[in-house]
């Protein structure tokens, strides 16, 4: 089973702000099959982003993904109040089965 | 549009059976997957399975095989999830997500319902 780990758990930044964050497969990862999600207090996970770089409909530009193998980025180029939340990356294997990181919380500092 | 709608929450009891429904509207329910998520309080996403709504094909994670069983009934556009052999570590928020794919291209979970709160307490 691969494992993805995201670092770092908590990235304290305040608006305006780059952030960076990252997400690391135990083994290679084909692209097509990497997405990334934002989940907000009490709501569902909304997907963001999916093939490791492809923004998700009406998803700002501020937000995009790299990456490739085992090291896949989701980079948000100026935190606005509303992108303060928890991230997920997600990813698919050989044996169709599904895993997600443990997340990384955006929180204002 | 395009939305799934989950059933309302549910109390249950160590050892029972609980059954979640997903039902769909807004797009052909047969084209897309359909994925349960689970997410404990304060904790991460946690995926459980997907089942094809055309083909009937469904696949678990490990961890869930032998206690879940994802159904649906396409007359309905709706989709279940149940859950055997409750224990208190199953009280969660379980999630339907319809999984997009096409033409062998992944496009992410793109729709998901609200959340059905689960509580397992005796």
């Amino acid at each position: 089973e691969i494992v993805l780990t995201q670092s770092p758990g908590i990235l304290s930044l305040s608006p305006g702000k780059r952030a960076t964050l990252s997400c690391r497969a135990s083994q290679s990862v084909s692209s097509i099959y990497l997405a990334w999600y934002q989940q907000k207090p009490g709501q569902a996970p909304r997907l963001l982003i999916y093939g490791a770089s492809s923004r998700a409909t009406g998803i700002p530009d501020r937000f995009s993904g790299s990456g490739s193998g085992t090291d896949f980025t989701l980079t948000i180029s100026r935190l606005e109040p509303e992108d303060f939340a928890v991230y997920y990356c997600q990813q698919y294997d050989s044996s169709l089965r599904w895993t997600f990181g443990q997340g990384t919380k955006v929180e204002i500092k | 549009q395009v939305q799934l709608v989950q059933s309302g929450a549910e109390v249950k009891k160590p050892g029972a059976s609980v059954k979640v429904s997903c039902k769909a509207s807004g797009y052909t329910f047969t084209s897309y997957d359909i994925n349960w998520v689970r997410q404990a309080t304060g904790q991460g996403l946690e995926w459980m399975g997907w089942m094809n709504p055309n083909s009937d094909s469904t696949v678990y994670a490990q961890k869930f095989q032998g206690r879940v069983t994802m159904t649906k009934s396409t007359s309905i556009s709706t989709a279940y999830m149940e859950l055997s052999s409750l224990r208190s570590e199953d009280t969660a928020v379980y999630y339907c997500a319809r999984g997009h794919w096409s033409q062998g291209l992944y496009f992410g979970m793109d729709v998901w319902g609200q959340g059905t709160t689960v509580t397992v307490s005796s």
